[in-house]
């Protein structure tokens, strides 16, 4: 089992749809979750944190479920320009304090005019 | 006021042969990394280097070694290139060394084909 599986789509929605993006890890002891964004042939950027208690940041909302090892990104009202790679990213702590980052295969957003 | 940058952006190369990608980031951050992208879009850490001193190496052949000359540039070097080393290369950094799970600031990338 990959220790953090994402869904690799493509989701196609048209523009303003809500669409949602899972994420699921196998190591409880991860400590850190991300969500990144990659648009193609480029370099991947920090999209945002994600927090237990849920946080948000205009149209993108990120949630954490520890219980069950699942991260969830949610788009509201998409924009042509959200059409891009979603990586999830889990770090969970090495020896010292040393964090190792594990990358989601990525899930593709096409969005529509 | 590129951020992170690394050359080449694209290296085309025969197996067997040695190359090397350099990066840089002006950033003032103390912890830098290497990634590897393949074809399938994982990405995998390689390295981490600290204050030019390896903190994280993975499970990578030993025909790949990075060097630190100063906490700016992280360099690597492939010896022997194999068709499997195809793929893109990415390098990153981050904020103090005892926090790493900051945001990583990415380059832009080298892709590297091996024929």
């Amino acid at each position: 089992r990959k220790e953090v599986e994402q869904d690799p789509g493509p989701f196609n929605v048209p523009e303003g749809a809500t669409v949602a993006f899972n994420c699921t890890y196998s190591n409880s002891a991860s400590q850190s979750f991300f969500w990144y964004r990659q648009d193609c042939r480029k370099e991947p950027k920090l999209l945002m944190s994600v927090y237990s208690s849920g946080n948000e940041d205009g149209r993108f909302t990120a949630q954490l479920n520890r219980a069950s090892q699942y991260i969830s990104l949610l788009i509201r009202d998409s924009k042509l320009s959200d059409s891009a790679t979603y990586l999830c990213v889990v770090i969970t702590r090495g020896s010292g304090n040393t964090g190792k980052l594990i990358f989601g295969q990525g899930t593709t957003l096409q969005v529509k005019p | 006021d590129t951020a992170v940058s690394q050359t080449p952006k694209y290296l085309v190369t025969q197996m067997g042969n040695d190359k090397s990608i350099k990066c840089e980031q002006n950033l003032g951050h103390d912890t830098m990394y290497w990634y590897k992208q393949d074809s399938k879009k994982f990405l995998k850490i390689m390295f981490s280097y600290n204050n030019k001193e390896l903190i994280i190496n993975e499970t990578v052949p030993n025909r790949f070694s990075p060097k630190s000359p100063d906490k700016a540039h992280l360099n690597l070097h492939i010896n022997s290139l194999e068709l499997g080393d195809s793929a893109v290369y990415f390098c990153a950094s981050s904020p103090l060394s005892d926090r790493p799970f900051y945001e990583q600031y990415f380059g832009p990338g080298t892709r590297l084909t091996v024929t």
